[in-house]
């Protein structure tokens, strides 16, 4: 089974729609982060939190909410979804000592707002 | 701000052949760097990393060294397989307490051809 999961992997919505994606994860990571890739991009950070009640703003926040519901579960939301959201999102994980620094990704939510 | 600077791709190489992607950055203190590598339609996977001037890192026959005198992390690989098409991402992670976050490159997409 895979460590990071991430529901739905695909999904398409209009706009104005709010849509939450989730993450879970059970590597028993502390830290989890939301990113969007964009073509040409890279990868672009969202939020991250560092533990249940720790929950930071990234480079790009602006439209997105975030929720720490357990360890394991971090959602991302979208309240009013607008086209230039489209885009593939990705949960990251990291723990704490030696490999603090180095983060594993969940497989991807492809979103695409029309 | 930190960022990361790879070639940009695509990249075309016939199997067998040798394999230079490159990579610099800019970041104040002794940042970690990682090559992570995103094969068609999954996420982001670790490929190696190194934590300090001179370090090696190494996996499935790639190499990339931490030079801190030209700054850079350039990737390479003797021998390419049709398998290793994908794109590669060059990132960061500075070392600053509290500051987790990884700052990426654009990527760079490989195609290998048999």
């Amino acid at each position: 089974d895979a460590d990071v999961t991430q529901t739905p992997r695909n999904r398409i919505t209009k706009t104005g729609k709010r849509i939450m994606l989730e993450c879970s994860q059970t590597k028993g990571h502390d830290r989890m982060y939301w990113y969007r890739q964009d073509p040409g991009l890279g990868l672009r950070l969202i939020y991250y939190s560092f533990d249940v009640k720790d929950i930071n703003k990234g480079e790009i926040s602006d439209g997105y909410s975030v929720s720490r519901q357990a360890q394991a579960k971090f959602s991302l939301s979208l309240e009013s979804a607008i086209p230039n959201q489209t885009a593939l999102y990705f949960c990251a994980t990291s723990g704490v000592g030696a490999s603090t620094d180095t983060q594993y990704f969940g497989p991807g939510t492809r979103l695409t707002v029309l | 701000g930190d960022s990361v600077t790879q070639m940009e791709g695509p990249v075309t190489l016939s199997e067998e052949a040798f394999l230079t992607i490159n990579c610099t950055y800019t970041a104040t203190g002794y940042p970690s760097l990682f090559w992570y590598v995103q094969y068609p339609g999954e996420g982001l996977q670790l490929l190696l990393k190194a934590t300090k001037a001179d370090d090696k890192g190494s996996n499935k026959g790639f190499e990339a060294t931490y030079r801190k005198e030209t700054t850079s992390f350039h990737l390479e690989k003797g021998s390419v397989q049709v398998s290793d098409s994908a794109v590669y991402f060059c990132a960061l992670s500075p070392y600053r307490a509290g500051s987790y976050q990884l700052t990426f490159g654009k990527g760079t997409k490989l195609s290998v051809i048999p």
